[in-house]
């Protein structure tokens, strides 16, 4: 069965350092997201990806974090300068053809980011 | 902006009894999923609703969507201890491309 795969599933960065986290979604879909749990709270959007372009954005999703789809297969979310508050979970999720806010949403493991 | 409430945060219920989750939308619903997350994994969609009124029944589960689109609930009959996790409704609004999530009730069951 087709899953969505994220790499790395734990990283350790420094305060201020810059992280890239990777996924890669099912090849089919058209839509992709990035999430963020932070420990035992509530799974909250960061931004939605379609077309090559970012659709929708969320108010954390500030100057300091950017996507890409540099290859057609994998998406990436970057923080430029990393702090505390940015440890979490970050899932990456794709959506099938569709429209962006309807159907399922399949989910990655997950990266957790702890920032030190 | 677009909130989506869960409540309860938390509930204990012995192997058994039943457990009820309630969803409630700050604004119209295009559609409400529902979602389940056991510890230390990550969510995954049990289903979706889109009608007005629209029951959905999958085994001991119950789902509703209500008649104006704001609120659902997650109704499950005989908890069992595969059950615990925590069930997340997420709602999707027309014309946007994101889905909110609740803030998700973490269900307990002892044996």
């Amino acid at each position: 069965e087709p899953e969505v795969t994220q790499t790395p599933s734990h990283q350790v960065t420094q305060m201020g350092q810059e992280v890239i986290l990777r996924c890669v979604p099912i090849s089919n879909h058209l839509y992709f997201y990035w999430y963020r749990q932070i420990l035992g709270q509530k799974v909250e959007f960061l931004v939605s990806f379609y077309n090559n372009e970012i659709s929708e954005k969320s108010e954390i999703f500030d100057d300091q974090f950017s996507v890409e789809r540099p290859d057609g297969s994998n998406f990436t979310l970057k923080i430029r300068s990393t702090k505390l508050e940015d440890s979490a979970m970050y899932f990456c999720a794709s959506r099938p053809l569709g429209t962006g806010y309807t159907g399922e949403l399949f989910f990655g493991e997950g990266s957790r980011l702890t920032v030190l | 902006g677009q909130q989506v409430m869960q409540i309860p945060q938390y509930q204990h219920v012995q192997e058994g009894e039943d457990f009820t989750t309630y969803c409630n939308s700050s604004t119209t619903l295009s559609n409400i999923q529902w979602y389940k997350q056991r510890p230390g994994g990550h969510p995954v969609f049990l289903i979706q609703l889109v009608k007005s009124g629209e029951v959905k029944k999958q085994k001991r589960l119950t789902f509703q969507f209500g008649e104006a689109k704001k609120n659902s609930s997650l109704h499950i009959t005989a908890t069992q201890t595969t059950d615990v996790g925590t069930y997340f409704c997420a709602g999707g609004y027309t014309g946007g491309f994101k889905t909110i999530f609740g803030a998700g009730t973490r269900l307990f069951v002892k044996a």
